[in-house]
């Protein structure tokens, strides 16, 4: 079955640690999104990768890292930069990145800091 | 740029009876938008999408939404709720200028009472 696998599903970190967060997708997509959900504040766009080896900041990346060396992988980092990490993370992919296009979503991981 | 805008962050509704849920949007550029529906440490599931077709939309499940591009609202209606329908739900717009980045709102809670 095709699908977006994210891992781990739950993480807990200490403060000044960097984690990662997988995301790994068999769909054949070229766009891979990451974002961040909060209570009451829905989805905010951290990253967003429209093609291999080519990624670029959303709305709120700063304390956030990604990279994307594979089309089937788009790693999530959250450094000790970033002042308030506890939140419920999603990664998601499109066939493309044009406009109008369904983006599927992984379960999610959630992160808390300890 | 675009916003979103959910009215009501809860939503309590009798099995059988309307579901409504509202969404107002705001784009510099003829929209999508989208309804997506959240179960409980889920990732996110379409529900429908408008792309500039039909102004009425359906979706799966029994859900429809209406595009008024005079009132800039994009609302969900269910015509009988079941059980089933207790979720979250995300209203999302994007534009064809913001390729697929989509700025979702902050979510509605629907709990649907026997």
């Amino acid at each position: 079955d095709g699908g977006i696998t994210q891992s781990p599903k739950y993480l807990f970190r200490k403060e000044g640690q960097n984690v990662t967060l997988s995301c790994e997708q068999n769909l054949n997509h070229d766009a891979m999104y990451w974002y961040r959900q909060d209570p009451g504040q829905g989805l905010r766009l951290i990253y967003y990768s429209q093609i291999v080896n080519d990624f670029q900041k959303g709305d709120i990346a700063e304390g956030y890292s990604v990279s994307r060396e594979k089309k089937e992988s788009f790693p999530l980092t959250v450094t000790s930069a970033q002042k308030n990490p506890t939140a419920f993370y999603l990664c998601a992919s499109s066939i493309g990145a044009s406009g109008g296009r369904e983006l599927f979503f992984g379960e999610g991981s959630r992160l808390t800091v300890l | 740029a675009q916003s979103v805008t959910q009215l009501g962050s809860h939503v309590s509704v009798s099995e059988g009876a309307l579901v409504l849920l509202r969404c107002n949007y705001s784009s510099s550029v003829p929209p999508y938008l989208f309804w997506y529906v959240q179960y409980p440490n889920q990732g996110l599931q379409l529900l429908l999408k408008y792309t500039s077709a039909a102004t009425l939309v359906k979706g799966i499940n029994g859900f429809e939404a209406e595009f008024k591009k005079s009132e800039t609202s994009f609302h969900l209606t269910k015509p009988s709720a079941h059980m089933s329908d207790a979720a979250e739900y995300f209203c999302a717009v994007g534009g064809k200028a913001a390729g697929n980045k989509l700025t979702f709102g902050g979510g509605t809670r629907v709990l649907v009472k026997p």
